[in-house]
């Protein structure tokens, strides 16, 4: 079965500043990897995911995010945040091959961007 | 515009009371799913259903019941038996595809209280 750890469950950062948030997984077969935001009491909603191909992989608001295979990783990043990206981030992790996938979260990274 | 309707978005009960949380879903998507949030721990699956009339335990499944009576419906019922119900219940879907990914699309979630 596959599992996922998110290493830091807060991560404050000045607006403007650049962010990492990171991400590990643990899988014995190849997975499909996402990353999620949720906005306060709101649902999740997808950042960015990758499937196969370039293993640098960009999504909405200016994040982007790295499969190391050999790290067994999946980093999420921006440049430079805006406080509007204040929110929680969630990674999760999927089994290729599966005949009903289903996806495993972490236990999320609140990132607080601060003036 | 599809997308998937949780309702109520908040709801207070009082302890030996069962409440149900429903689900809708126009999407058109075949597997529909349950998870509860908790501060600090991530999502966790309460129940899933791939199809019509058929729906299968989850992680967490004591102290809850589903059905799946209609493709676009997916109510959640969280009974006296639950021993902490209090928590953030989210409702999500997923496309059939070529391919299963695991990717899921999520509503706004449903806040429940018990008081």
């Amino acid at each position: 079965a596959q599992s996922v750890t998110q290493l830091d469950s807060q991560v404050p950062v000045f607006e403007e500043a650049p962010v990492e948030l990171r991400c590990n997984y643990s899988s014995s077969v190849s997975v499909y990897l996402f990353w999620y935001v949720q906005y306060p009491n709101q649902g999740l909603q997808l950042l960015l995911k990758y499937l196969s191909g370039s293993t640098l992989v960009k999504g909405i608001n200016g994040f982007e995010a790295e499969f190391n295979k050999s790290q067994t990783s999946f980093h999420l990043r921006k440049p430079s945040v805006h406080i509007s990206d204040t929110a929680e981030y969630f990674c999760a992790v999927s089994e290729r091959g599966g005949t009903a996938s289903k996806l495993t979260f972490g236990t999320g990274t609140r990132l607080q961007v601060t003036l | 515009d599809g997308g998937i309707t949780q309702s109520p978005k908040y709801l207070f009960r009082k302890e030996g009371q069962n409440v149900t949380l429903s689900c809708e879903q126009n999407l058109n998507h075949d597997a529909m799913y349950w998870y509860r949030q908790d501060p600090g721990q991530g999502l966790r699956l309460i129940y899933y259903s791939q199809i019509v009339n058929d729906f299968q335990k989850g992680d967490i499944a004591e102290g809850y019941s589903v059905s799946r009576e209609k493709k676009e419906s997916f109510p959640l019922t969280v009974t006296s038996a639950q021993k902490n119900p209090t928590a953030f219940y989210l409702c999500a879907s997923k496309e059939r595809t070529k391919v299963d990914t695991g990717e899921l699309f999520f509503g706004e979630g449903s806040r429940l209280t018990v008081l």
